[in-house]
């Protein structure tokens, strides 16, 4: 079955650039979907399909992907996003969703 | 306004039987597919199975299959989780959330029903 691999933990200081990496074989060929997950809350979906945003989600949060890596990219980080974060693709294959192990985001 | 509103927190012994809701609004429930995520205290996201509520045909990951029953009602725009004899190793947070025909994207998400099994 499909993998994606995250770091488990990311820090950032406040107002610095967060990267937050997911790895799969030839993810660039998938369509890739970011979730963030407060202590205590559901998960948000903040970025869908690779780079786009949904409402009501700042535009600090973007995605690319290409080849094996996917990124989520968080400019600006305030004290607020403090969350774990999961990547999610969909396995054509077996016809089911995958997650990420998540990574939690940590601001200094 | 999009909403998935859960049923309310369990407490169960091993054994007893449990189903958990979910109800839609704010959109037409049938051009949606309906899933489950399970999250056991601490850990990540774990898909378990989903439903079409416009025919209930469902799709099980390989790891609930035959562990947990997914159902629907279109009429009251509500989808169902299901267990017949639970486990301690059930206790987690369970959420729903739908995504659109054709999308592997989840774009809302219930509140989550918290599900405590314990003798």
């Amino acid at each position: 079955s499909y993998v994606l691999t995250q770091p488990p933990s990311v820090s950032v200081a406040p107002g610095q650039t967060a990267t937050i990496t997911c790895g799969g074989n030839n993810i660039g060929g998938k369509s890739v979907h970011w979730y963030q997950q407060k202590p205590g809350q559901a998960p948000v979906l903040v970025v869908y399909d690779d780079s786009d945003r949904p409402s009501g989600i700042p535009e600090r949060f973007s995605g690319s992907n290409s080849g094996n890596t996917a990124t989520l990219t968080i400019s600006r980080v305030e004290a607020g996003d403090e969350a774990d974060f999961y990547c999610q693709v969909w396995d054509s294959s077996s016809d089911h969703p995958v997650f990420g192990g998540g990574t939690k985001l940590t601001v200094l | 306004e999009v909403q998935l509103v859960q049923s309310g927190a369990e407490v169960k012994k091993p054994g007893e039987s449990l189903r958990i809701s979910c109800k839609g609004s704010g959109y037409t429930f049938t051009s949606h597919w309906i899933t489950w995520v399970r999250q056991m205290p601490g850990k990540g996201l774990e898909w378990m199975g989903r439903i079409d509520p416009s025919d209930s045909y469902t799709n099980y990951s390989p790891s609930f299959q035959g562990h947990v029953t997914i159902s629907a009602d279109k009429s009251i725009s509500a989808a169902y989780l299901q267990w017949s004899s639970l486990k301690a190793s059930d206790t987690a947070m369970y959420y729903c959330a739908r995504h659109p025909r054709g999308s592997g994207v989840f774009d809302y998400w219930g509140q989550g029903t918290l599900v405590t099994v314990s003798s």
